[in-house]
């Protein structure tokens, strides 16, 4: 069955640097792929997301990158700030069918002041 | 706001008792799905519905857990005889025709 990996599973960095995650996807079929903030007791927030028929899309500091070749798509945060500061997960679908997500086992962000 | 309430927030109960939780999108959305999350993971897929029809449930739903989308709008997850293992988050998104998913704030289970 379809499997993602994620690395790496606890990131730090200074303010204002950049934060790069990657995921790694198995089923070819997979064709969607949102990214997820989560903040301690709550449910994951969409950050932003990504289809197979574009390799890169950006959202003012957020960042995603695909490459469909070798099945791995990287989450890229710049100027990190300290409400950056969360859970971050990967996730894999396909349009065909339910949509149901296959999620990383997630990253855990700190962005140290 | 993410667009669906879920109830209750938290539930401690005994194991071996029955629980219901609820999810209620503000919207109309034709797919609803619940997932669960323990401590340390990503969510996991349990169970899908569109509209009304379940059309799919993971191998992770035992035949102890039931779950229902009577008019295609709420929907509700149940537990009988739980057990420690089920101790987990559980999270409810509903869908677009598109394929993006908002989840809700979750019911976290406590089963003692």
């Amino acid at each position: 069955g379809e499997n993602v990996e994620q690395h790496p599973s606890t990131l730090s960095v200074q303010e204002g640097d950049s934060a790069v995650i990657k995921c790694t996807y198995s089923d070819s079929a997979s064709n969607y792929f949102p990214w997820y903030k989560q903040e301690l007791g709550k449910g994951p927030q969409l950050i932003i997301d990504i289809r197979s028929n574009v390799g890169e899309k950006k959202d003012q500091r957020i960042a995603v990158t695909l490459n469909k070749t070798a099945k791995h798509f990287s989450l890229h945060i710049t100027e990190t700030q300290p409400e950056d500061s969360a859970v971050y997960f990967c996730a894999a679908s396909w349009a065909s069918g339910t949509y149901k997500y296959i999620f990383g086992t997630g990253t855990r962000l700190k962005v140290l002041a | 706001d993410t667009g669906v309430s879920q109830n209750p927030r938290h539930k401690i109960t005994k194991r071996g008792q029955n629980v219901t939780f609820r999810c209620d999108p503000i919207s109309e959305h034709n797919r609803l799905y619940w997932y669960r999350q323990t401590l340390g993971q990503g969510p996991e897929f349990l169970t899908y519905f569109q509209n009304e029809a379940q059309l799919e449930k993971s191998r992770l739903l035992s035949d102890r857990f039931s779950a229902e989308r009577p008019k295609g709008s709420f929907s509700t997850l149940e537990i009988q005889r739980t057990e420690q293992g089920d101790s987990a988050m559980y999270l409810c998104a509903p869908g677009t025709g598109k394929a993006e998913a908002f989840f809700g704030q979750g019911t976290r289970l406590t089963v003692v």
